[in-house]
């Protein structure tokens, strides 16, 4: 069975500051990761994944996430966040390639203070 | 692009009463999927479905039931709510690159059941 941790539910950041929002999963066999964001009153969507290769992804928005098999985590950052960046932020984790099901993580609320 | 359309957008209920929250996709996506979302659970799958005609069970399907007559449509319905069921729903359909899926999510259902 797979699970992840998000450990932050409220991230509380000044603008222009630098923000980690962290994941960490747990899981028998191998892992694919994922990033999702949700503006408020929006269905989720897509920041990055990872699925092999290198251990630093970068997605959507100046976001990016790193792979650490041996800490079993993949954190969130951005060096330099802006109000719009004001969001819900889960990880998510499958399986297999080829897993339609996900497995979420609870969810990590990114306040940005101007 | 439409993308994924929910209706309706909010809805009230009282226990007992039964109804069918409407997902409809434009993007020619097999696999559909439903969740919840709850405070300090994160999204939880319900159902999914891999194409028209064929239907499973998720995470958490106990009180819903599904149906896939379609690729454009898959509708959830509730057949006696319960307030356990208060909750916002999502339906999502994936999209598939790279050997992986993407998730396009609706904006959401939000049901109370008093």
């Amino acid at each position: 069975a797979q699970s992840v941790t998000q450990l932050d539910s409220q991230v509380p950041v000044f603008e222009e500051a630098p923000v980690e929002l962290r994941c960490n999963y747990s899981s028998s066999v191998s892992v694919y990761l994922f990033w999702y964001v949700q503006y408020p009153n929006q269905g989720l969507q897509l920041l990055l994944k990872y699925l092999s290769g290198s251990t630093l992804v970068k997605g959507i928005n100046g976001f990016e996430a790193e792979f650490n098999k041996s800490q079993t985590s993949f954190h969130l950052r951005k060096p330099s966040v802006h109000i719009s960046d004001t969001a819900e932020y889960f990880c998510a984790v499958s399986d297999r390639i080829g897993n339609e099901k996900l497995t979420f993580g609870t969810g990590t609320r990114l306040t940005i203070i101007p | 692009n439409a993308g994924v359309t929910q209706t309706p957008k909010f809805q009230v209920l009282k226990t007992g009463q039964s109804m069918t929250l409407q997902c409809a996709q434009d993007m020619n996506h097999e696999y559909m999927s439903w969740y919840r979302q709850d405070p300090g659970m994160g999204l939880r799958l319900i159902h999914y479905s891999v194409g028209a005609g064929i239907t499973d069970q998720g995470e958490v399907p106990n009180g819903y039931n599904v149906s896939r007559s379609t690729t454009e449509d898959f509708p959830l319905r509730l057949l006696s709510a319960a307030p356990s069921q208060t909750s916002v729903y999502f339906c999502a359909s994936t999209r598939w690159s790279g050997g992986t899926g993407e998730l396009f999510f609706g904006e959401g259902s939000r049901l109370t059941v008093l």
